[in-house]
Protein backbone atom coordinates (compact mmCIF):
# COMPACT_ATOMS: atom_id res chain seq x y z
CA UNK A 1 0.00 0.00 0.00
CA UNK A 2 1.20 3.13 -1.08
CA UNK A 3 1.63 5.39 2.00
CA UNK A 4 2.87 9.10 2.01
CA UNK A 5 3.30 10.97 5.87
CA UNK A 6 4.31 14.31 6.14
CA UNK A 7 5.76 15.94 8.72
CA UNK A 8 7.28 19.56 9.96
CA UNK A 9 4.81 22.12 9.83
CA UNK A 10 3.65 24.77 12.20
CA UNK A 11 3.73 27.90 13.12
CA UNK A 12 6.47 30.23 11.65
CA UNK A 13 7.17 34.12 11.86
CA UNK A 14 7.20 35.60 8.43
CA UNK A 15 10.72 35.55 6.79
CA UNK A 16 11.72 32.52 9.17
CA UNK A 17 12.73 28.77 7.67
CA UNK A 18 10.57 25.89 8.02
CA UNK A 19 11.59 22.00 6.59
CA UNK A 20 8.75 19.39 5.56
CA UNK A 21 9.03 16.18 5.10
CA UNK A 22 7.59 13.08 3.79
CA UNK A 23 8.46 9.79 3.95
CA UNK A 24 6.86 7.80 1.37
CA UNK A 25 6.56 3.48 1.50
CA UNK A 26 4.75 0.75 -0.17
CA UNK A 27 6.20 1.74 -3.79
CA UNK A 28 10.23 2.15 -5.11
CA UNK A 29 10.45 5.33 -3.95
CA UNK A 30 13.56 5.93 -6.78
CA UNK A 31 11.03 5.22 -9.44
CA UNK A 32 8.83 8.34 -9.27
CA UNK A 33 8.65 12.10 -9.41
CA UNK A 34 7.48 13.66 -6.55
CA UNK A 35 5.91 16.93 -6.32
CA UNK A 36 4.51 19.56 -3.61
CA UNK A 37 1.01 20.76 -3.68
CA UNK A 38 -0.61 22.93 -1.33
CA UNK A 39 -4.08 24.37 -0.56
CA UNK A 40 -4.31 27.81 1.03
CA UNK A 41 -7.47 27.98 3.83
CA UNK A 42 -10.74 27.54 2.27
CA UNK A 43 -8.97 27.89 -1.24
CA UNK A 44 -8.23 25.89 -4.11
CA UNK A 45 -4.92 23.74 -4.84
CA UNK A 46 -1.78 25.04 -6.34
CA UNK A 47 1.30 23.14 -7.64
CA UNK A 48 4.43 24.40 -5.14
CA UNK A 49 7.16 21.99 -6.79
CA UNK A 50 8.22 18.91 -8.63
CA UNK A 51 11.39 16.69 -8.52
CA UNK A 52 12.72 14.03 -10.92
CA UNK A 53 13.03 10.51 -9.45
CA UNK A 54 17.02 11.17 -9.46
CA UNK A 55 16.73 14.52 -8.01
CA UNK A 56 18.60 15.56 -10.83
CA UNK A 57 15.77 18.36 -12.05
CA UNK A 58 13.35 20.22 -10.23
CA UNK A 59 10.81 22.72 -10.76
CA UNK A 60 8.79 25.62 -8.98
CA UNK A 61 6.06 28.05 -9.22
CA UNK A 62 7.35 31.61 -10.00
CA UNK A 63 6.04 32.34 -6.76
CA UNK A 64 8.12 30.17 -4.61
CA UNK A 65 11.41 30.44 -6.90
CA UNK A 66 14.75 31.40 -5.16
CA UNK A 67 12.84 30.95 -1.57
CA UNK A 68 11.78 26.86 -2.05
CA UNK A 69 14.06 24.05 -2.74
CA UNK A 70 12.67 20.68 -3.26
CA UNK A 71 14.65 17.45 -2.72
CA UNK A 72 14.74 13.82 -1.47
CA UNK A 73 16.87 11.27 -0.64
CA UNK A 74 16.20 7.90 -2.52
CA UNK A 75 18.11 5.75 0.24
CA UNK A 76 15.58 7.10 2.95
CA UNK A 77 12.91 6.91 0.73
CA UNK A 78 11.61 10.35 1.94
CA UNK A 79 11.20 13.85 -0.33
CA UNK A 80 11.53 17.32 1.57
CA UNK A 81 10.71 21.01 1.42
CA UNK A 82 12.90 23.62 2.26
CA UNK A 83 10.76 26.61 2.60
CA UNK A 84 12.82 29.89 3.11
CA UNK A 85 12.03 34.05 3.83
CA UNK A 86 8.40 32.43 4.30
CA UNK A 87 5.13 34.82 3.51
CA UNK A 88 1.48 35.00 4.83
CA UNK A 89 0.49 33.90 1.41
CA UNK A 90 2.66 30.60 1.94
CA UNK A 91 -0.15 29.42 4.68
CA UNK A 92 -1.14 26.20 3.73
CA UNK A 93 -1.84 23.00 4.09
CA UNK A 94 1.15 21.41 1.72
CA UNK A 95 0.43 17.84 0.56
CA UNK A 96 3.48 15.69 -0.69
CA UNK A 97 1.89 13.57 -3.76
CA UNK A 98 3.70 11.01 -6.51
CA UNK A 99 4.17 11.85 -10.03
CA UNK A 100 2.90 9.06 -12.12
CA UNK A 101 5.28 7.76 -14.53
CA UNK A 102 3.86 8.77 -17.81
CA UNK A 103 2.74 12.23 -17.28
CA UNK A 104 2.69 15.21 -14.91
CA UNK A 105 -0.71 14.16 -12.89
CA UNK A 106 -0.78 12.62 -9.18
CA UNK A 107 -2.20 9.17 -8.07
CA UNK A 108 -1.33 9.50 -4.34
CA UNK A 109 -1.40 12.00 -2.28
CA UNK A 110 -0.23 12.73 1.74
CA UNK A 111 -2.51 13.59 4.40
CA UNK A 112 -1.26 16.98 4.17
CA UNK A 113 0.75 19.34 7.22
CA UNK A 114 -0.06 22.71 7.87
CA UNK A 115 2.15 25.38 7.51
CA UNK A 116 1.09 28.96 9.02
CA UNK A 117 3.19 31.84 8.67
CA UNK A 118 2.07 35.24 11.13
CA UNK A 119 3.64 37.25 13.53
CA UNK B 1 -3.30 27.38 -19.05
CA UNK B 2 -6.12 28.78 -16.71
CA UNK B 3 -9.13 26.80 -15.68
CA UNK B 4 -12.77 27.87 -15.12
CA UNK B 5 -15.22 25.00 -13.20
CA UNK B 6 -18.75 25.47 -13.41
CA UNK B 7 -21.17 25.53 -11.43
CA UNK B 8 -18.84 26.49 -8.33
CA UNK B 9 -21.73 25.38 -6.19
CA UNK B 10 -24.11 22.15 -7.23
CA UNK B 11 -27.47 20.80 -5.65
CA UNK B 12 -28.59 17.25 -6.77
CA UNK B 13 -30.67 14.64 -5.46
CA UNK B 14 -29.32 10.98 -4.20
CA UNK B 15 -29.83 9.14 -7.90
CA UNK B 16 -29.60 12.31 -10.17
CA UNK B 17 -27.16 12.11 -13.11
CA UNK B 18 -24.84 15.30 -12.28
CA UNK B 19 -22.40 17.12 -14.79
CA UNK B 20 -19.48 19.59 -13.98
CA UNK B 21 -17.86 21.72 -16.47
CA UNK B 22 -13.86 22.54 -17.09
CA UNK B 23 -12.97 24.82 -19.51
CA UNK B 24 -9.15 25.57 -20.50
CA UNK B 25 -8.06 29.17 -21.26
CA UNK B 26 -6.60 27.02 -24.29
CA UNK B 27 -6.28 23.65 -25.28
CA UNK B 28 -5.19 21.31 -22.80
CA UNK B 29 -4.63 18.49 -25.77
CA UNK B 30 -6.67 15.61 -23.52
CA UNK B 31 -4.65 16.39 -20.72
CA UNK B 32 -6.98 16.64 -18.06
CA UNK B 33 -7.93 14.79 -14.33
CA UNK B 34 -10.32 14.64 -12.15
CA UNK B 35 -9.69 15.05 -8.56
CA UNK B 36 -12.69 14.25 -5.32
CA UNK B 37 -11.68 16.31 -2.23
CA UNK B 38 -13.98 15.28 0.69
CA UNK B 39 -14.10 17.81 3.83
CA UNK B 40 -11.06 17.68 6.06
CA UNK B 41 -8.92 14.66 3.70
CA UNK B 42 -7.07 14.72 0.91
CA UNK B 43 -7.60 15.12 -2.66
CA UNK B 44 -8.22 11.59 -4.23
CA UNK B 45 -7.43 11.03 -8.42
CA UNK B 46 -10.56 10.03 -9.84
CA UNK B 47 -10.16 10.26 -13.69
CA UNK B 48 -7.14 10.87 -15.83
CA UNK B 49 -6.04 11.80 -19.37
CA UNK B 50 -9.92 12.92 -19.71
CA UNK B 51 -11.54 9.84 -19.82
CA UNK B 52 -9.56 6.76 -17.53
CA UNK B 53 -10.70 5.47 -14.73
CA UNK B 54 -8.07 5.32 -11.65
CA UNK B 55 -7.92 1.99 -9.98
CA UNK B 56 -10.76 1.37 -7.36
CA UNK B 57 -12.58 4.24 -8.25
CA UNK B 58 -16.31 3.58 -9.13
CA UNK B 59 -17.92 3.17 -12.55
CA UNK B 60 -20.65 6.06 -12.15
CA UNK B 61 -17.44 8.14 -12.56
CA UNK B 62 -16.30 9.43 -15.99
CA UNK B 63 -15.17 11.59 -17.78
CA UNK B 64 -14.97 13.39 -21.40
CA UNK B 65 -14.11 16.25 -23.65
CA UNK B 66 -11.81 17.66 -25.56
CA UNK B 67 -10.03 20.95 -26.67
CA UNK B 68 -10.51 23.36 -24.13
CA UNK B 69 -13.93 22.19 -22.72
CA UNK B 70 -14.26 19.11 -19.94
CA UNK B 71 -16.51 17.44 -18.33
CA UNK B 72 -16.86 14.88 -15.37
CA UNK B 73 -20.25 12.95 -14.97
CA UNK B 74 -21.60 11.33 -12.04
CA UNK B 75 -24.28 8.83 -13.43
CA UNK B 76 -26.06 8.30 -10.11
CA UNK B 77 -25.78 10.60 -7.43
CA UNK B 78 -24.45 8.49 -4.00
CA UNK B 79 -24.52 10.26 -0.67
CA UNK B 80 -21.02 9.74 -0.42
CA UNK B 81 -20.03 11.62 -3.16
CA UNK B 82 -20.31 15.24 -1.37
CA UNK B 83 -17.33 16.68 -2.11
CA UNK B 84 -15.58 19.40 -3.64
CA UNK B 85 -14.35 18.42 -7.63
CA UNK B 86 -11.39 19.98 -9.09
CA UNK B 87 -9.89 20.01 -12.21
CA UNK B 88 -6.24 19.75 -12.97
CA UNK B 89 -4.43 20.19 -16.47
CA UNK B 90 -0.56 19.00 -17.04
CA UNK B 91 -0.66 19.97 -20.99
CA UNK B 92 1.05 23.35 -20.52
CA UNK B 93 2.23 23.98 -16.97
CA UNK B 94 0.49 22.72 -13.99
CA UNK B 95 -2.85 24.30 -13.12
CA UNK B 96 -6.02 23.28 -10.70
CA UNK B 97 -9.20 24.61 -11.21
CA UNK B 98 -11.34 26.37 -8.42
CA UNK B 99 -13.57 23.40 -7.84
CA UNK B 100 -17.23 22.78 -7.75
CA UNK B 101 -18.83 22.01 -4.70
CA UNK B 102 -21.28 18.95 -4.47
CA UNK B 103 -23.80 18.51 -1.97
CA UNK B 104 -27.41 16.83 -1.40
CA UNK B 105 -30.21 18.17 -2.12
Amino acid sequence: EVQLVESGGGLVQPGRSLKLSCAASGFTFSNYYMAWVRQAPTKGLEWVASITNSGGSTYYRDSVKGRFTISRDNAKSTLYLQMDSLRSEDTATYYCTRETVAADYFDYWGQGVMVTVSS
Amino acid sequence: IQLTQSPSLLSASVGDRVTLSCKGSQNINNYLAWYQQKLGEAPKLLIYNTNSLQTGIPSRFSGSGSGTDYTLTISSLQPEDVATYFCYQYNNGLTFGSGTKLEIK
